[in-house]
């Protein structure tokens, strides 16, 4: 069962396009939902990550926005760079400790000069 | 902070062999995981140890499959006989605490199992 579920699988944007990724969850004791990174032949690292009570969050180039009655968040990736060419994953944590996260199936986005 | 230590990066073994994969944490964390990742199936949690005690191994796909924590700096997963559907990036990641929520991970072992 997938408890958090990712779309698009890959994405193309031209430099200086928006990157927008989905995810949605059902799982309603999810209470972290953090994005990763991962770059050819690296581990996955954290980018950026949001709680429930906020409905938005914004790192430099990076915004979360979260949608809590509807059980979905996306990352929006503003002015695509080619260095953002990466897989990129959601993943949610529930709130009570020592809880594993859960992750998004990846979508490997593709920014062309 | 010299972050996940994993070895060996990559390992190419034939079908039968043994294969033990090592992982060193960041210091002083005390969650460690061990991850598969395929193309087909994304990243798959095999199995979680909170201070060095396995806290859920429902992820690890069957018998064949082992991993140990002897220690809080040292981690092993052990595959053993392989076989070419276990070829995969392994990756090794801890966490500060059992509450907390940053997870960082190591660089991975690809492995192919021929």
């Amino acid at each position: 069962q997938q408890q958090v579920k990712q779309s698009p699988q890959s994405l193309i944007v031209q430099k200086g396009g928006i990157s927008i990724i989905n995810c949605a969850y059902e799982n309603t004791a999810f209470d972290y939902f953090p994005w990763y990174q991962q770059f050819p032949g690296k581990g996955p690292a954290l980018l950026i990550a949001i709680r429930p009570d906020v409905s938005e969050k914004k790192e430099g180039r990076f915004t979360i926005s979260f949608n809590k009655s509807a059980k979905q968040f996306s990352l929006h990736i503003m002015d695509s760079q080619p260095g953002d060419s990466a897989t990129y994953f959601c993943a949610a944590l529930p709130k009570a400790a020592g809880n594993k996260l859960t992750f998004g199936g990846g979508t490997r986005v593709l920014v062309k000069p | 902070d010299a972050g996940v230590i994993q070895s060996p990066r990559h390992e190419v073994t034939e079908m039968g062999q043994e294969v033990t994969l090592r992982c060193k944490p960041i210091s002083g964390h005390n969650s460690l995981f061990w991850y598969r990742q395929t193309m087909m199936r994304g990243l798959e949690l095999l199995i979680y140890f909170n201070n060095n005690v396995p806290i859920d191994d429902s992820g690890m796909p069957e018998d064949r499959f082992s991993a140990k924590m002897p220690n809080a700096s040292f981690s092993t997963l052990k595959i053993q006989p392989s076989e070419p559907r276990d070829s995969a990036v392994y990756f090794c990641a801890s966490r500060p605490d059992s509450s907390g929520n940053t997870i960082y991970f190591g660089e991975g072992s690809w492995l192919t199992v021929v």
